[in-house]
Protein backbone atom coordinates (compact mmCIF):
# COMPACT_ATOMS: atom_id res chain seq x y z
CA UNK A 1 0.00 0.00 0.00
CA UNK A 2 1.27 3.50 -0.39
CA UNK A 3 1.49 6.54 1.81
CA UNK A 4 2.62 9.63 2.02
CA UNK A 5 4.08 11.61 4.90
CA UNK A 6 4.81 15.09 4.94
CA UNK A 7 7.53 16.46 7.75
CA UNK A 8 6.37 19.42 9.38
CA UNK A 9 3.35 20.78 9.73
CA UNK A 10 3.83 24.39 9.27
CA UNK A 11 6.84 26.25 7.86
CA UNK A 12 7.76 29.63 7.88
CA UNK A 13 10.41 31.50 5.62
CA UNK A 14 10.95 35.08 4.80
CA UNK A 15 10.23 36.59 1.39
CA UNK A 16 12.68 36.02 -0.80
CA UNK A 17 14.01 32.88 1.24
CA UNK A 18 14.03 29.72 -0.63
CA UNK A 19 11.26 27.14 0.40
CA UNK A 20 11.23 23.69 0.94
CA UNK A 21 8.68 21.64 1.67
CA UNK A 22 9.52 17.95 2.74
CA UNK A 23 7.67 14.92 1.63
CA UNK A 24 8.71 11.39 1.56
CA UNK A 25 6.33 8.51 0.26
CA UNK A 26 6.09 4.44 0.56
CA UNK A 27 5.10 2.62 -2.10
CA UNK A 28 5.65 -1.04 -3.71
CA UNK A 29 5.13 0.34 -7.33
CA UNK A 30 6.82 2.86 -9.32
CA UNK A 31 5.20 5.94 -8.20
CA UNK A 32 3.10 8.79 -9.43
CA UNK A 33 3.56 11.34 -7.20
CA UNK A 34 1.89 14.66 -7.43
CA UNK A 35 1.82 18.32 -5.29
CA UNK A 36 -1.34 20.56 -5.11
CA UNK A 37 -1.45 23.96 -3.56
CA UNK A 38 -4.83 24.85 -1.07
CA UNK A 39 -5.87 28.46 -0.41
CA UNK A 40 -8.21 28.96 2.12
CA UNK A 41 -11.82 27.61 1.75
CA UNK A 42 -11.10 26.90 -2.00
CA UNK A 43 -10.60 23.49 -3.97
CA UNK A 44 -6.94 21.83 -4.81
CA UNK A 45 -4.77 23.28 -7.76
CA UNK A 46 -2.34 20.91 -8.99
CA UNK A 47 1.07 22.22 -8.65
CA UNK A 48 3.21 19.74 -10.35
CA UNK A 49 3.42 15.74 -11.01
CA UNK A 50 6.08 13.09 -11.39
CA UNK A 51 4.94 10.06 -13.30
CA UNK A 52 8.31 9.01 -15.40
CA UNK A 53 11.36 10.37 -17.30
CA UNK A 54 13.36 13.09 -16.30
CA UNK A 55 13.40 13.71 -12.18
CA UNK A 56 13.61 16.61 -11.79
CA UNK A 57 9.59 17.99 -12.09
CA UNK A 58 8.96 21.96 -12.81
CA UNK A 59 5.68 23.24 -12.41
CA UNK A 60 3.87 26.96 -11.87
CA UNK A 61 4.37 29.68 -10.01
CA UNK A 62 8.11 28.73 -9.79
CA UNK A 63 7.82 25.46 -7.87
CA UNK A 64 9.95 22.42 -8.78
CA UNK A 65 10.72 18.74 -7.65
CA UNK A 66 12.80 16.12 -7.38
CA UNK A 67 12.19 12.63 -7.54
CA UNK A 68 14.62 10.74 -5.20
CA UNK A 69 14.08 7.02 -5.72
CA UNK A 70 16.93 6.28 -3.41
CA UNK A 71 15.68 8.66 -0.82
CA UNK A 72 12.15 7.82 -1.55
CA UNK A 73 11.00 11.27 -1.50
CA UNK A 74 9.57 13.99 -3.61
CA UNK A 75 10.28 17.66 -1.79
CA UNK A 76 8.88 20.81 -3.34
CA UNK A 77 11.53 23.93 -3.73
CA UNK A 78 10.97 27.33 -5.05
CA UNK A 79 14.28 29.49 -4.48
CA UNK A 80 11.94 32.59 -3.85
CA UNK A 81 9.06 33.19 -1.83
CA UNK A 82 6.65 35.51 -2.61
CA UNK A 83 3.84 36.45 -0.60
CA UNK A 84 1.16 34.86 -2.62
CA UNK A 85 2.96 31.53 -1.62
CA UNK A 86 1.22 31.34 1.49
CA UNK A 87 -1.34 28.50 1.21
CA UNK A 88 -1.22 24.77 2.60
CA UNK A 89 0.63 22.07 0.06
CA UNK A 90 -0.27 18.21 -0.22
CA UNK A 91 2.12 16.05 -1.63
CA UNK A 92 -0.15 12.55 -2.94
CA UNK A 93 0.83 9.53 -4.43
CA UNK A 94 -1.56 7.81 -6.59
CA UNK A 95 -3.02 4.33 -5.68
CA UNK A 96 -1.42 2.20 -8.39
CA UNK A 97 -3.19 -1.18 -6.90
CA UNK A 98 -5.64 -1.05 -9.02
CA UNK A 99 -7.19 1.38 -12.12
CA UNK A 100 -9.41 3.52 -9.67
CA UNK A 101 -7.31 6.55 -9.70
CA UNK A 102 -7.39 7.44 -5.73
CA UNK A 103 -4.67 9.48 -4.74
CA UNK A 104 -3.44 9.60 -1.27
CA UNK A 105 -2.48 12.41 0.32
CA UNK A 106 -0.30 13.75 3.30
CA UNK A 107 -1.40 15.53 6.10
CA UNK A 108 -0.59 18.98 4.20
CA UNK A 109 1.94 21.86 5.14
CA UNK A 110 1.10 25.34 5.86
CA UNK A 111 3.32 27.82 4.52
CA UNK A 112 3.71 31.18 5.77
CA UNK A 113 5.85 34.11 4.16
CA UNK A 114 6.75 36.84 6.27
CA UNK A 115 7.49 40.17 5.27
CA UNK B 1 -11.69 22.47 -22.05
CA UNK B 2 -12.77 20.09 -18.61
CA UNK B 3 -14.63 21.46 -15.46
CA UNK B 4 -15.94 20.54 -12.41
CA UNK B 5 -18.84 22.46 -10.24
CA UNK B 6 -19.44 21.88 -7.05
CA UNK B 7 -22.41 23.06 -4.95
CA UNK B 8 -22.97 24.87 -2.61
CA UNK B 9 -20.29 26.50 -1.53
CA UNK B 10 -21.29 27.14 2.15
CA UNK B 11 -23.84 25.05 4.16
CA UNK B 12 -24.98 25.00 8.04
CA UNK B 13 -27.51 22.65 8.68
CA UNK B 14 -28.68 20.97 12.28
CA UNK B 15 -27.47 18.02 13.68
CA UNK B 16 -30.07 15.15 12.72
CA UNK B 17 -31.07 16.69 8.83
CA UNK B 18 -30.49 15.34 5.64
CA UNK B 19 -27.47 16.66 3.28
CA UNK B 20 -26.95 16.51 -0.61
CA UNK B 21 -24.37 17.47 -1.81
CA UNK B 22 -23.71 17.82 -6.08
CA UNK B 23 -21.09 17.35 -8.13
CA UNK B 24 -21.19 17.98 -11.79
CA UNK B 25 -18.26 17.46 -14.16
CA UNK B 26 -17.88 18.79 -18.03
CA UNK B 27 -16.00 18.26 -20.96
CA UNK B 28 -14.97 14.55 -20.26
CA UNK B 29 -16.97 11.23 -20.22
CA UNK B 30 -16.56 8.26 -18.04
CA UNK B 31 -14.45 10.29 -15.55
CA UNK B 32 -13.34 8.63 -12.18
CA UNK B 33 -14.98 10.75 -9.77
CA UNK B 34 -14.41 11.30 -5.79
CA UNK B 35 -15.33 12.46 -2.97
CA UNK B 36 -13.19 13.69 0.12
CA UNK B 37 -13.51 15.62 3.21
CA UNK B 38 -11.01 17.61 4.98
CA UNK B 39 -11.04 18.03 8.67
CA UNK B 40 -8.98 20.48 10.27
CA UNK B 41 -5.17 19.37 10.65
CA UNK B 42 -6.12 16.16 9.10
CA UNK B 43 -5.48 16.07 5.82
CA UNK B 44 -8.05 15.16 2.94
CA UNK B 45 -9.50 11.67 3.64
CA UNK B 46 -11.05 9.87 0.78
CA UNK B 47 -14.76 9.05 1.37
CA UNK B 48 -16.07 7.51 -1.94
CA UNK B 49 -15.02 7.06 -5.63
CA UNK B 50 -16.77 5.65 -8.57
CA UNK B 51 -15.12 4.48 -11.50
CA UNK B 52 -19.16 3.97 -13.57
CA UNK B 53 -22.54 5.31 -13.15
CA UNK B 54 -24.18 3.08 -10.49
CA UNK B 55 -20.48 1.96 -9.18
CA UNK B 56 -19.74 3.31 -5.24
CA UNK B 57 -16.64 2.47 -3.26
CA UNK B 58 -16.21 3.56 0.21
CA UNK B 59 -13.05 4.02 1.39
CA UNK B 60 -14.44 4.38 5.43
CA UNK B 61 -17.36 3.49 7.42
CA UNK B 62 -19.71 6.70 8.30
CA UNK B 63 -22.51 8.52 8.24
CA UNK B 64 -22.41 9.28 4.81
CA UNK B 65 -23.65 7.54 1.25
CA UNK B 66 -22.35 8.28 -1.99
CA UNK B 67 -24.73 8.30 -5.70
CA UNK B 68 -23.41 8.75 -9.32
CA UNK B 69 -26.95 8.42 -11.09
CA UNK B 70 -25.59 10.19 -13.96
CA UNK B 71 -22.23 9.47 -15.45
CA UNK B 72 -20.27 12.98 -14.55
CA UNK B 73 -22.90 13.64 -11.78
CA UNK B 74 -21.81 12.71 -8.23
CA UNK B 75 -23.75 12.85 -5.30
CA UNK B 76 -22.94 12.86 -1.35
CA UNK B 77 -25.90 12.18 1.30
CA UNK B 78 -26.44 11.38 4.43
CA UNK B 79 -30.21 11.04 5.79
CA UNK B 80 -29.24 12.27 9.53
CA UNK B 81 -26.15 14.59 10.09
CA UNK B 82 -23.70 14.24 13.64
CA UNK B 83 -21.95 16.90 14.41
CA UNK B 84 -19.04 15.10 13.17
CA UNK B 85 -19.65 15.69 9.88
CA UNK B 86 -19.15 19.11 10.10
CA UNK B 87 -16.15 19.57 7.62
CA UNK B 88 -14.72 20.82 3.68
CA UNK B 89 -16.28 18.32 1.54
CA UNK B 90 -14.03 18.33 -1.77
CA UNK B 91 -15.54 16.69 -5.27
CA UNK B 92 -12.78 15.46 -7.83
CA UNK B 93 -12.71 13.96 -10.80
CA UNK B 94 -9.67 12.19 -13.02
CA UNK B 95 -8.85 9.50 -14.90
CA UNK B 96 -5.97 6.25 -13.49
CA UNK B 97 -2.82 7.74 -12.60
CA UNK B 98 -3.40 11.24 -13.82
CA UNK B 99 -3.73 14.22 -11.39
CA UNK B 100 -7.14 14.72 -9.97
CA UNK B 101 -9.28 17.63 -10.73
CA UNK B 102 -10.75 19.08 -7.59
CA UNK B 103 -13.79 21.53 -7.02
CA UNK B 104 -13.72 24.70 -5.31
CA UNK B 105 -15.47 22.67 -1.81
CA UNK B 106 -18.09 22.63 0.56
CA UNK B 107 -18.16 23.71 3.81
CA UNK B 108 -20.35 21.91 5.94
CA UNK B 109 -20.94 23.03 9.42
CA UNK B 110 -23.47 20.92 11.69
CA UNK B 111 -25.06 22.82 14.38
Amino acid sequence: AQSVTQLGSHVSVSEGALVLLRCNYSSSVPPYLFWYVQYPNQGLQLLLKYTTGATLVKGINGFEAEFKKSETSFHLTKPSAHMSDAAEYFCAVSDRSGNTGKLIFGQGTTLQVKP
Amino acid sequence: SQTIHQWPATLVQPVGSPLSLECTVEGTSNPNLYWYRQAAGRGLQLLFYSVGIGQISSEVPQNLSASRPQDRQFILSSKKLLLSDSGFYLCAWGQTNSPLHFGNGTRLTVT
